[in-house]
């Protein structure tokens, strides 16, 4: 089955710092896709990005940019220069291609201090 | 476009008790799930379904029912709940059973079983 982990819990940095959120997923399928989302302290849960697994470009958007290797079964979420704004609890998640379910980790609490 | 709508927003019940969270969308899609959100538990997948007449069971079925009658329609039914049940309870919903497609997700329904 399907796994995705985020090991880091918690996370606090000082804004305007760079900070790499980890995501590290299991599958045994060879056509997955990730996805990772953003919950802020308001509640709604926010999508971000989406990435499938034959597609291993590294994506930028503004501030935020993904890092997906194979190889490493990883898929990272990096905030550069960051804002309070950006505080929030961010998940990663995963579904296979031959499977109905979309599976979450764990996510990641953000603080951004001013 | 309302999007994904959850009702109610709060929700106290007595164990034993039974009671249905409703969720509607109105975007035409076809895929709708059920998660439950618990501190550093994450999301955790309840059901799902891929269209009406179509439901699974995901992570964490036990104690849960659902149905899809229609595609606008996907509720989750407590038949007996339980203080393990308090929860806050997110419905979402996506295009297609592709997995490509991501989660548009409702505010969330926040209830406590005392």
């Amino acid at each position: 089955a399907q796994k995705v982990t985020q090991a880091q819990t918690e996370i606090s940095v000082v804004e305007k710092e760079d900070v790499t959120l980890d995501c590290v997923y299991e599958t045994r399928d060879t056509t997955y896709y990730l996805f990772w989302y953003k919950q802020p302290p308001s509640g709604e849960l926010v999508f971000l990005i989406r990435r499938n697994s034959f597609d291993e470009q590294n994506e930028i958007s503004g501030r935020y940019s993904w890092n997906f290797q194979k190889s490493t079964s990883s898929f990272n979420f990096t905030i550069t220069a960051s804002q309070v704004v950006d505080s929030a609890v961010y998940f990663c998640a995963l579904s296979e291609d031959r499977d109905d379910k979309i599976i979450f980790g764990k996510g990641t609490r953000l603080h951004i201090l001013p | 476009n309302a999007g994904v709508t959850q009702t109610p927003k709060f929700q106290v019940l007595k164990t034993g008790q039974s009671m249905t969270l409703q969720c509607a969308q109105d975007m035409n899609h076809e895929y709708m799930s059920w998660y439950r959100q618990d501190p550093g538990m994450g999301l955790r997948l309840i059901h799902y379904s891929v269209g009406a007449g179509i439901t699974d069971q995901g992570e964490v079925p036990n104690g849960y029912n659902v149905s899809r009658s229609t595609t606008e329609d996907f509720p989750l039914r407590l038949l007996s709940a339980a203080p393990s049940q308090t929860s806050v309870y997110f419905c979402a919903s996506s295009y297609s059973r592709t997995r490509n497609s991501p989660l548009h997700f409702g505010n969330g329904t926040r209830l406590t079983v005392t």
